[in-house]
């Protein structure tokens, strides 16, 4: 079983649409969760850290649940410049020595 | 601020040859840098994590004597692929931390690629 997965996509959604990408680890004792946008050919940005409680950014939410070790990332109001793909970064440690990436979730919004 | 960059951006090189990559932190000093790799479609793999003035420390199945890690200077880390092959041909991505407690997020650079002829 790999360690982060995710639903490689491609998801093909219409500007506006709400869209959530779904992401399952493997280690319990995982302790820190992060989606990171990845453009064609370009490094990793931080989109934003994932809290147990849940957190929301603008038109993105974040979602964790510890039990089921699950995490989501939930768009709305989709825009074309929201196409990327959507990678899902587990940290074992917390202390950010050892990310662990998913394969990404590729997402194209269209006019 | 946190700005990392790498050097070449692209290279392309004959089967056999070694190639040095460069990371470097622009505006903050680095004591730890990790290089990952990215072959298409896949996830991003850490290769090594690299302390300022310590020996890397290599994730399972990267070879050290091929991928030869120097992290001499707080704002500096190399690679360098030797003897390089077409399997070898991969987006390679560095990232630099500060390591402190208050923040120890890692900031990429901008990724180099490589294409072994």
């Amino acid at each position: 079983r790999k360690e982060v997965e995710q639903d490689p996509g491609p998801f093909n959604v219409p500007e506006g649409a709400t869209v959530a990408f779904n992401c399952t680890y493997s280690n319990s004792a995982s302790q820190s969760f992060f989606w990171y946008r990845q453009d064609c050919r370009k490094e990793p940005k931080l989109l934003m850290s994932v809290y147990s409680s849940g957190n929301e950014d603008g038109r993105f939410t974040a979602q964790l649940n510890r039990a089921s070790q699950y995490i989501s990332l939930l768009i709305r109001d989709s825009k074309l410049s929201d196409s990327a793909t959507y990678l899902c970064v587990v940290d074992p440690t917390g202390t950010a020595s050892k990310l662990t990436f998913g394969t990404g979730t590729r997402l194209q919004v269209t006019l | 601020g946190a700005v990392v960059s790498q050097h070449p951006s692209w290279v392309i090189c004959k089967s056999g040859t070694s190639v040095k990559i460069e990371c470097r932190s622009l505006d903050f000093q680095a004591t730890t840098m990790f290089w990952y790799r990215q072959f298409p479609k896949q996830s991003l793999m850490l290769m090594a994590t690299s302390n300022e003035g310590s020996k890397a420390t290599y994730e399972q199945g990267v070879e050290k004597d091929k991928f030869l890690i120097n992290h001499a200077s707080l704002t500096l880390s190399t690679l360098t692929v030797t003897s390089a092959h077409p399997e070898d041909s991969s987006f390679y991505i560095c990232s630099a931390s500060t390591g402190t407690s208050f923040s120890n997020e890692q900031f990429f650079g901008p990724g180099t690629r490589l294409t072994v002829l």
